[in-house]
């Protein structure tokens, strides 16, 4: 079966530090491959998506930015944070486009 | 550009109530949607899906929605909700079997004993 692992789980960062959130899935091979944002009032917001190593869509400009080295492997980045870069992050898998996504336990991010 | 819109931000009912929660989105052609539910300190998870045929579709614990593509919705319903129910509910569409998969703002649901 398929697992996916997200961390860290929480995270406490001051205003212009890195950001790393790393994202890996188990049990499957070239998945599509998700981040969201997930804030009180605006549902689940779409960042970046991936459908292969090496490919990144980005769907809102922002701070943050996402790579895909391997297959399995997602994750988010910032060079360096903002205050309102605070939310709680959800990493996500598909088996291919259009189909079912399966989340995984998420990050809180707080920025202070 | 797809998108989602949930009517209700937060529903507040008593147990054994009848439950409806709008969805509509905005793509003229082939959809995929989703309705998936949080429940308090667990992760998203899947409650019922769309794709094709039966535009009735049932999940887990006894919700169904109805896909109306006339209207564009995609409502989820429960004729009787329990305490357990209570969650944010987000409905989330993709548009054109392309790479995304887009939410609504979600519902927050909450049952009275």
């Amino acid at each position: 079966s398929q697992t996916i692992h997200q961390w860290p789980a929480t995270l406490v960062q001051p205003v212009g530090s890195p950001l790393s959130l790393e994202c890996t899935v188990e049990g499957t091979s070239n998945p599509n491959l998700y981040w969201y944002r997930q804030a009180a009032g605006r549902g689940l917001q779409l960042l970046f998506y991936s459908v292969g190593i090496g490919q990144i869509s980005s769907e809102v400009p922002q701070n943050l930015s996402a790579s895909r080295p391997q297959d399995r492997q997602f994750i988010l980045s910032s060079k360096k944070l903002l205050l309102s870069d605070s939310g709680f992050y959800l990493c996500a898998w598909g088996f291919s486009s259009g189909n079912t996504i399966y989340f995984g336990e998420g990050s809180w991010l707080t920025v202070v | 550009a797809q998108s989602v819109s949930q009517h209700n931000h937060h529903v507040i009912l008593s147990e054994a109530a009848s439950l409806e929660l709008g969805c509509n989105y905005s793509y003229g052609g082939t959809v995929n949607l989703f309705w998936y539910v949080q429940y308090p300190g667990q992760h998203l998870q899947l409650l019922l899906k769309y794709f094709s045929g039966d535009p009735l579709v049932k999940g887990i614990k006894g919700f169904e929605a109805e896909f109306i593509k006339s209207k564009f919705s995609f409502n989820l319903r429960k004729p009787s909700v329990q305490w357990s129910d209570t969650a944010e509910y987000f409905c989330a569409v993709n548009a054109g079997r392309d790479d995304k998969i887009i939410f609504g703002k979600g519902t927050r649901l909450h049952i009275l004993p």
